[in-house]
């Protein structure tokens, strides 16, 4: 059963500073990885799928990157608004597969 | 764009049953993948099942199989996630959310349905 492990649980980086969060899946899971922002009482957030694509209105100082079973998402200059949790998720055609990871949560320092 | 408006918020007995719907907004659902995600308080997300209303046919995840039954109605573009047997741990926020199909990732979501289990 593939599990994606997070880290670290938390980050606290200082408003205007870059965040690397990580993503590490326990096999090869091609680019099929998804990036999520989660804020307090309110739904989660597309933001990147394909390992690496933007979605639609998402701000360029968000990226995704991967090698090999490594993730990585990269917030370039956090904004305040970016404070949040972040979820990883993988996704597969079929059967219909999707695990998503426990999540870091992106706090002021 | 389509948006996703879900029912509102549930207080069941243990040993009851709870169906909470997804109603598609400003477009249809029939050729999409509609999703159920489940997220007990202060924890993560769990994918619970989805259905591709054109299909009819639901897909479920295997700790859910036999407790989640999921259902569409494409005439009304709604999908229904139906929970049985309720235990306390069942508490949750459900959402539903759109994938253009299956294996692809969460768009569009629903803003969220509580349900509480509670003797």
């Amino acid at each position: 059963e593939l599990v994606l492990m997070q880290s670290p649980a938390t980050l606290s980086v200082s408003p205007g500073e870059r965040a690397n969060l990580s993503c590490r899946a326990s096999q090869n899971i091609g680019i099929n990885l998804a990036w999520y922002q989660q804020k307090p009482g309110q739904a989660p957030r597309l933001l990147i799928y394909g390992s690496s694509t933007r979605l639609t209105g998402i701000p360029a100082r968000f990226s995704g990157s991967e090698s090999g079973t490594e993730f990585t998402l990269t917030i370039s200059s956090l904004q305040s608004e970016d404070f949040a949790v972040y979820y990883c998720q993988y996704y597969m055609t079929w059967p219909p597969v999707y695990t998503f990871g426990q999540g870091t949560k992106l706090e002021i320092k | 764009q389509v948006q996703l408006v879900q029912s509102g918020a549930e207080v069941k007995k243990p040993g009851s049953s709870v169906k909470v719907a997804c109603k598609a907004s400003g477009g249809t659902l029939t050729r999409d993948a509609i999703n159920w995600v489940r997220q007990a308080p202060g924890q993560g997300l769990e994918w619970m099942g989805g259905i591709i209303p054109m299909f009819g046919t639901a897909t479920y995840a295997q700790k859910f199989q036999g407790t989640v039954t999921i259902t569409a109605d494409a005439s009304t573009s709604t999908v229904y996630m139906d929970l049985s047997t309720l235990r306390i741990e069942d508490t949750a926020v459900y959402f539903c959310a759109r994938g253009p199909n299956y294996g692809t990732a969460f768009d569009i979501w629903g803003q969220g349905t509580m349900v509480t289990v509670s003797s």
